[in-house]
């Protein structure tokens, strides 16, 4: 299958300092990644969709300027969490579809990046 | 947006019993739901999905039900094993690059 690729697994932040978090698509190209918070043992709640060339569109709740979404390729989406703060600290993970393959369907999800923040 | 609820969220059955997960959407334009299986630590993956033309659609022990006019869908692992023991979440998606929303998630225990 496709492979999704994000990095980094793992970072730790000086509470106010800024981290980004990269998503690719390795094998295919995605005209649209999607971006999920996960909470410990609870479920994958979408941030926002990244599109290709245009701006992200954002979910009921969550602040752009504070999650900077930038997809400047058909296999490169970033996350930047601006003057991040503890209650930022989580687990966010990305995910794509295959451009053209709306038959399909499947999303590919990334390994997701486990931030925390001091 | 969509909403779309998952029950029951903590789930043990017995090493070869069956396993029955429900979730509910709201959205009567969603076409496409989708069934993911995350293991400790490790990233979702697809394990079965079925279209809105399509009832019932089976692949082994896994077997996914729709009901478009309850708006509706179940999915049920036969002869469990402990292999099968993860965090399973539906989702729901209007199809075509749309966003996919995600149920709450059930840990499944398959006690050997």
């Amino acid at each position: 299958g496709a492979v999704v690729s994000q990095h980094p697994s793992r970072v730790i932040c000086k509470s106010g300092t800024s981290v980004k978090i990269e998503c690719r698509s390795l094998d295919f190209q995605a005209t649209t990644m999607f971006w999920y918070r996960q909470f410990p043992k609870k479920s994958l709640m979408l941030m926002a969709t990244s599109n290709e060339g245009s701006k992200a569109t954002y979910e009921q709740g969550v602040e752009k300027d504070k999650f900077l979404i930038n997809h400047a390729s058909l296999t490169l989406s970033t996350l930047t969490v601006t003057s991040a703060h503890p209650e930022d600290s989580s687990f966010y993970i990305c995910s794509a579809r295959e451009t053209g393959s709306a038959n399909t369907g499947e999303l590919f999800f990334g390994e997701g990046s486990r931030l925390t923040v001091l | 947006g969509e909403n779309v609820e998952q029950h029951p969220s903590t789930l043990s059955v017995q090493e070869g019993d069956s396993a029955v997960i429900k979730c509910t959407y709201s959205d009567s334009a969603s076409n496409y739901f989708p069934w993911y299986k995350q293991e400790l630590g490790k990233r979702p993956q697809l394990i079965i999905d079925i279209r809105s033309n399509v009832g019932e659609k089976k692949d082994q022990r896994i077997a996914v039900t729709l009901n478009k006019t309850a708006k509706h869908f179940s999915l049920h692992i036969t002869e469990t094993q402990p292999e099968d023991s993860a965090v399973y979440f539906c989702a729901a998606s209007l199809g075509n690059g749309n966003q996919f929303y995600f149920g709450t998630g059930t840990s499944l225990t398959v006690i050997p």
